[in-house]
């Protein structure tokens, strides 16, 4: 099975832009959760989605936004971009009995904001 | 005080060698407990999942789970410089919400530094 996959790969956007990240779970995955990583937060949780329904959200600001398709694919979606923004931002999908669901990570989306 | 927290680094251990890194978790009803590899620059890859207390073997890689210390932990024996990456605890409690419970969010500790040198 090709594993998670998320465009694009690399972006640098500047203050004020926006972005849309996409990703496409593993085939036959319904559940997607995005995640943010910085060296200075390490990875922190933004939302997940089920089912085209977000389930829950991490403590980040209304400017970080996402969707699920009925294909599963999600995206996330950052307006008004800040400095702080700069970031690599992964996307896993995740399978498994409930309680015991494994997350699978993407390569991820490294923006940069100037 | 933190929810995840592990061992501080970096570590250096030599080839062949155990290398031993510990996680200490806060909220008692955490369900399931992974460990993650890092390399630099890339993203993380699922090495173990642990579920139950006692011992999980896998390969070179056992994890140990103790939930009533807290604890959870990864040895990898016969360590190689292939070895060397940032290694991820993370833990899932669920969040139950009015649509059931969810278990889409990890909680991870900071990682720690593993080198093994030759």
């Amino acid at each position: 099975k090709a594993g998670v996959t998320q465009t694009p790969r690399y972006l640098i956007k500047t203050r004020g832009q926006q972005v849309t990240l996409s990703c496409s779970p593993i085939s036959g995955h319904r559940s997607v959760s995005w995640y943010q990583q910085t060296p200075g937060q390490g990875l922190q949780f933004l939302f997940e989605y089920f089912s085209e329904t977000q389930r829950n959200k991490g403590n980040f600001p209304g400017r970080f936004s996402g969707r699920q398709f009925s294909n599963s694919r999600s995206e996330m979606n950052v307006s008004t971009l800040e400095l702080g923004d700069s970031a690599l931002y992964l996307c896993a999908s995740r399978h498994g009995l409930a309680g015991k669901e494994t997350q699978y990570f993407g390569p991820g989306t490294r923006l940069l904001v100037l | 005080q933190k929810e995840v927290e592990q061992n501080s680094g970096p570590l250096s251990v030599p080839e062949g060698a155990i290398a031993s890194l510990n996680c200490t978790y806060s909220d008692r009803v955490s369900q399931s407990f992974f460990w993650y590899r890092q390399y630099s620059g890339k993203s993380p890859e699922l090495i173990m999942s642990i579920y139950s207390n006692g011992d999980k073997e896998d390969g070179r890689f056992t994890a140990q789970l103790n939930k009533a210390s807290q604890y959870v932990s990864l040895l990898i024996r016969d360590s190689q410089p292939s070895d060397s990456a940032t290694y991820l605890c993370a833990v899932n409690v669920g969040i139950r919400s009015a649509g059931g419970t969810s278990y889409g969010k990890l909680t991870f500790g900071q990682g720690t530094i593993l080198t093994v040198h030759p």
